[in-house]
């Protein structure tokens, strides 16, 4: 079956421009996380979804930084006003179980943000 | 907090060569570890993981890892690497849901 897939793969924006970023998730997955990767560095949380409900906000840098999933499918990450520093790799993952630690969570294949 | 530390930042070996790369975490309770694969491009690729009963783990791609919890290891090992094996590889802990990564460890293979 299809695996986690993300759009759009590149995305270069002007400093303070809006970019939304989009996830979909494996089909049935219940859950579905959001990671930042610097470059050289390894991903960091930065929210988290059961189903519709964000669970855990905890990660996101700024309020500029804004996550939903209505549906409890697909989800997109939208990041106001982006500066340069938030240019990265946004990975996406998603996990069928809902327990504490033993899901194994499937990742996508990022989406670059180059912000100019 | 947990965390996880990763460090040798790079590893070049030869091909036919064996591997091991170090990964030490710190966390409270019974950890919830990964080894994950990222090629060039590419998402992270799952290895293996470790939830709890043998401490020695298989994973795919010829992979092994010896969790050690005396020495808050867990290692990630392979007999004879391949130049497809050259990627960054991350080692991960799990508490209760999200996933906390090391900085990685860049893998060379020499012909």
């Amino acid at each position: 079956g299809a695996g986690v897939s993300q759009s759009p793969r590149y995305k270069v924006a002007k400093r303070g421009q809006d970019v939304a970023l989009r996830c979909d998730p494996i089909s049935g997955h219940v859950s579905l996380f959001w990671y930042q990767q610097a470059l050289g560095q390894g991903p960091e949380f930065l929210t988290y979804f059961q189903n519709e409900a964000q669970l855990d906000k905890s990660g996101l840098p700024s309020d500029r930084f804004f996550a939903e999933r209505p549906e409890g499918s697909v989800s997109t990450l939208k990041i106001q006003r982006t500066q340069q520093e938030d240019s990265a790799v946004y990975l996406c993952a998603s996990s069928l179980e809902v327990g504490p630690g033993t899901h194994t969570q499937y990742f996508g294949p990022g989406t670059r943000l180059t912000v100019l | 907090a947990q965390s996880v530390t990763q460090p040798d930042i790079h590893i070049t070996v030869s091909e036919g060569a064996s591997l091991e790369l170090r990964c030490n975490y710190s966390y409270g309770a019974t950890p919830y570890l990964f080894w994950y694969v990222q090629s060039p491009g590419q998402g992270l690729q799952l290895l293996l993981k470790y939830f709890s009963g043998d401490t020695l783990v298989q994973g795919i791609k010829g992979f092994e890892a010896e969790f050690k919890r005396s020495q808050s290891s867990f290692n990630l090992r392979k007999p004879s690497v391949h130049w497809s094996d050259a990627a960054e590889y991350f080692c991960a802990v799990s508490g209760f849901q999200k996933l906390v990564f090391g900085t990685g460890t860049r893998l060379l293979v020499s012909p």
